[in-house]
């Protein structure tokens, strides 16, 4: 069945190191794949997306990757900060529709 | 200015009753959503309604009924509630279905409903 899945489900990184958090999907119909971040109490908030004709998009101290071939999607963090510190959520959309389907999240905390 | 805002953030009922949560967006959005977060995190969609429109409905219980009045409001009402029933429940807003620049999804602040 259609997944998608991440690898580590808590991340504890060193503040001013870089975090890298890693998604597994299955759906080669997947056209488009988006990261959200989730901080306690809160609602997700974008962070970055990106549609599968790339391969690479940056942000402000975010990139996210993208290797259709293995079917993966990772998402680095540069100088990660405290304020970094939250669940963050995968999730694809099909090439018909407008439905996302989020992955299980990985925390990550970060360390002063 | 609160893009998608949701209202009650808390709601504490009892079993058997019957609550509803609204939802409203000032984004000039067409697309709507109910989404529905469990104690593990895991974010799940239940619904979504393409001006006015229900066009996604995910294997939900019928005691979920959503109803748009119009493309800025969504609102959830549950019947019967169950202990089962208790988890975060998101409401978020996009700009369409197609033909757009972003499928980007802008989420409430949720709306823990705890069910005793």
């Amino acid at each position: 069945g259609e997944s998608v899945g991440l690898h580590l489900p808590t991340l504890s990184v060193q503040e001013g190191d870089n975090s890298i958090i890693n998604c597994a999907y299955s759906n080669s119909a997947s056209d488009y794949f988006i990261w959200y971040k989730q901080e306690s109490g809160k609602g997700p908030q974008f962070i970055i997306d990106i549609r599968s004709n790339m391969d690479k998009r940056q942000g402000q101290r975010v990139t996210v990757l993208l290797n259709k071939t293995v079917k993966h999607l990772s998402l680095q963090i540069a100088a990660t900060q405290p304020g970094d510190s939250a669940v963050y959520f995968c999730a694809e959309k099909r090439a018909a529709g407008n439905k996302l389907t989020f992955g299980g999240g990985t925390r990550v905390l970060v360390k002063p | 200015d609160t893009a998608v805002s949701q209202t009650p953030k808390y709601l504490v009922t009892q079993m058997g009753n019957d609550k509803s949560i609204k939802c409203e967006q000032n984004l000039g959005h067409d697309t709507m959503y109910w989404y529905k977060q469990d104690s593990k995190k895991f974010l799940k969609i239940m619904f979504s309604y393409n001006n006015k429109e229900l066009i996604i409905n995910e294997t939900v219980p019928n005691r979920f009924s959503p109803k748009s009045p119009d493309k800025a409001h969504l609102n959830l009402h549950i019947n019967s509630l169950e202990l089962g029933d208790s988890a975060v429940y998101f409401c978020a807003s996009s700009q369409g279905v197609t033909g757009v620049i972003s499928y980007e999804q802008y989420f409430g602040p949720g709306t823990r409903l705890t069910v005793t």
